[in-house]
């Protein structure tokens, strides 16, 4: 079935970094974009990047511009996502998904991993 | 704050119909396609609709949603427990280049 297993969360403290993984299976990998979704303790949901099918088109919310970089590895099916210059607000269950009939749709997420930045 | 306004929280007892509304702008709503989440609490999100009204597979048809100009809703009809959970709209902004949400909405089976 399809299946998207986030990995690499952990505990780190403001400035450090830490990898994400995205591991796909049970889809065509290079037909789909992938999505970055991150939810803080009891908030809602805040976007944070996407990777397009093939590579070439990466967009990043404001708040994470210039820290975090998104990847694609086409012959392993996984998505990273590299986070550096860590902030508190970071702290968040971080969920890959992927793009459904459209770039804006998320047809199928992720358990999730999780980030916590703490000093 | 969220770009996209939803209502914190609606309810009602089992049978009966709720509607979440999902109030954007004409650089969001008003130009782009509109989907909306389920999330459970405690597990992570799952696509109710697509494309503003399409179900996903699988997705009873007690769920419907519609939208017009710059605001979206979303229908669930014949309330169940199971359906006690947070609900999302999401869409592109062409202003701001992102994807934004809802804040979420909460419904409670009375």
């Amino acid at each position: 079935q399809v299946r998207l297993v986030e990995s690499g969360g952990g505990v780190a403290q403001p400035g450090n970094s830490l990898s994400l993984s995205c591991a796909a299976s049970g889809f065509n990998f290079i037909s789909s974009g992938i999505h970055w979704v991150r939810q803080s303790p009891g908030m809602g949901l805040q976007w944070v990047t996407f990777i397009s099918k093939d590579g070439r088109t990466k967009n990043y919310s404001d708040s994470v511009k210039g820290r975090f970089t998104i990847s694609r590895d086409q012959s392993k099916n996984i998505v990273y996502l590299q986070m550096s210059g860590l902030r508190l607000e970071d702290t968040a269950l971080y969920y890959c998904a992927k793009t459904g009939s459209t770039y804006s749709t998320m047809d199928v997420w992720g358990k999730g991993t999780t980030v916590t930045v703490i000093s | 704050q969220s770009v996209l306004t939803q209502p914190p929280s609606v309810s009602a007892a089992p049978g009966q119909k709720v509607t979440i509304s999902c109030s954007g702008t004409r650089s969001n709503i008003g130009v782009s396609l509109v989907s909306w989440y389920q999330q459970v609490p405690g597990t992570a999100p799952k696509l109710l609709i697509y494309d503003n009204h399409n179900r996903a597979s699988g997705i009873p048809d007690r769920f419907s949603a519609s939208k017009s100009g710059t605001s979206a809703a979303l229908d669930i009809t014949g309330l169940q427990t199971g359906d006690e959970a947070d609900y999302y709209c999401g869409t592109w902004d062409t202003s701001l280049t992102t994807i934004v949400f809802g804040g979420g909405t909460k419904v409670t089976v009375l």
